[in-house]
């Protein structure tokens, strides 16, 4: 009865490969969200998906392309991974939308720690 | 430029004592404040949200509070446990254009030794 799940848990790959990261939430919730966290442990968000629809984007590189083909969806593909991809990648969704959507409470998955080699 | 600091960054206390974190935000406008729990190699979880009008809310042994004039929020731990032993994550939410956003502070890392 896992809430939010993402795979892989582990994923190390080499350097120029593409890789992708799936996270599916039982919730019913409306938006889902791809977060990144680094060695300094800071979590910054990438994007933000709200009923299939991409509503955040924070200057995320471009080999970086979310794919929600619902909105209990979320995959991260990555093209041609670079040693600073290298981080723990944490799928999150939250009921609501628009300016409501980050106002309730964000439900994580147990993260999927990238090393890129 | 929005940021949340948080203080210390590490923590040492002994089983069944109390402590307390410290959040300092530069956060405009503002929404919402959030802590979170994060176990290690687990996803956060959260503990408490607070909005602009309230002083102090509770979860259990945890308690938080938020001074929204000085822009500080603080996280109580009463009679800590092992399992307490987690890096805790302030979050404040600033509105930005049709959404909020949310800036994450570095954790304080706590560590409960028995």
């Amino acid at each position: 009865d896992t809430a939010v799940s993402q795979t892989p848990k582990y994923l190390v790959t080499q350097m120029g490969n593409d890789k992708s990261i799936k996270c599916e939430q039982n919730l019913g919730h409306d938006t889902m969200y791809w977060y990144k966290q680094d060695s300094k442990k800071f979590l910054k968000i990438m994007f933000s998906y709200n009923n299939k629809e991409l509503i955040i984007n924070e200057t995320v590189p471009n080999r970086f392309s979310p794919k929600s083909p619902d909105k209990a969806h979320l995959n991260l593909h990555i093209n041609s991974l670079e040693l600073g991809d290298s981080a723990v990648y944490f799928c999150a969704s939250s009921q609501g939308s628009g300016a409501l959507a980050t106002t309730g409470e964000l439900f994580f998955g147990e993260g999927s720690r990238l090393t890129v080699l | 430029k929005n940021q949340v600091e948080q203080s210390p960054q590490s923590l040492i206390i002994l089983e069944g004592k109390n402590c307390t974190l410290q959040c300092n935000y530069t956060v405009s406008p503002f929404s919402n404040l959030r802590w979170y729990k994060q176990d290690t190699g687990r996803g956060p979880v959260s503990l408490t949200i607070m909005t602009f009008s309230e002083n102090t809310k509770s979860n259990g042994r945890y308690t938080a509070t938020l001074d929204a004039d000085t822009k500080q929020s603080s996280l109580h731990i009463t009679a800590s446990q092992l399992s307490d032993s987690a890096s805790y994550i302030c979050v404040v939410s600033a509105r930005a254009g049709g959404y909020n956003k949310l800036i994450f502070g570095a954790g304080t890392r706590l560590a409960v030794h028995p």
